[in-house]
């Protein structure tokens, strides 16, 4: 089956500054990667995502690129804000397993 | 537009016991699937609901069952809970590609 690393674990920045966290993943089949914010005791929320035919996306101060070559696929947060402090999941999905497979998470701390 | 809606919030259960947790989808979707989150990790996906049937299944041993309706809601039922069973269940809808999470259900096992 699938298997989804993510990194960092942890991710402390300061407030104004960009956030960077890389996910890779072994299926070449898989073909849409989402991401999800987890804030503290709520549901994962889908905040950004990307199929397999595009390379980059890009969503206000929230982008993800995707390099199919290679297997991976980061979350790029710019002008990071307090409330971007949350764990944030990558996840994988293809066609041959019909069901995501999902990274550890990251634990991001924006300090003001 | 409803989202996807989960009850009971909150559960506390006796070793032993059996529990059954619900879902209803967000309208439009007919896609169900059930997740495991234990404390500071990820979302372990149990299995998946579509067309009433069992369509995919996680490494989750068969005290975990579930069963969907004809409308899309589901249920996800555990027997002979276990302390370990004790985490956020989250139940997820879908159509084609997106993902969306209920709030989920906390259970605790004593």
């Amino acid at each position: 089956g699938e298997n989804v690393e993510q990194h960092p674990s942890t991710l402390s920045v300061q407030e104004g500054d960009s956030a960077v966290i890389k996910c890779t993943y072994s299926d070449s089949a898989s073909n849409y990667f989402p991401w999800y914010k987890q804030e503290l005791g709520k549901r994962p929320q889908l905040i950004i995502d990307i199929r397999s035919n595009v390379g980059e996306k890009k969503d206000q101060r929230i982008a993800v690129t995707l390099n199919k070559t290679a297997k991976h696929f980061s979350l790029h947060i710019t002008e990071t804000q307090p409330e971007d402090s949350a764990v944030y999941f990558c996840a994988a999905w293809g066609n041959n397993f019909n069901k995501f497979y999902f990274g550890s998470g990251t634990k991001l701390n924006v300090k003001p | 537009d409803a989202g996807v809606t989960q009850s009971p919030t909150h559960l506390i259960k006796t070793r032993g016991q059996q529990v059954t947790l619900r879902c209803s989808p967000k309208s439009g979707h007919d896609t169900v699937s059930w997740y495991q989150q234990a404390l500071g990790q990820g979302p372990q996906f149990i299995f998946q609901y579509y067309e009433e049937e069992e369509r995919q299944r996680g490494n989750f041993p068969d005290r975990f069952s579930g069963h969907q309706f004809p409308n899309y809601s589901s249920e996800l039922n555990v027997n002979a809970l276990l302390l370990g069973d004790s985490a956020l269940y989250l139940c997820a809808s879908s159509a084609e590609y997106e993902q969306y999470f209920g709030p989920g259900t906390r259970l605790t096992v004593t």
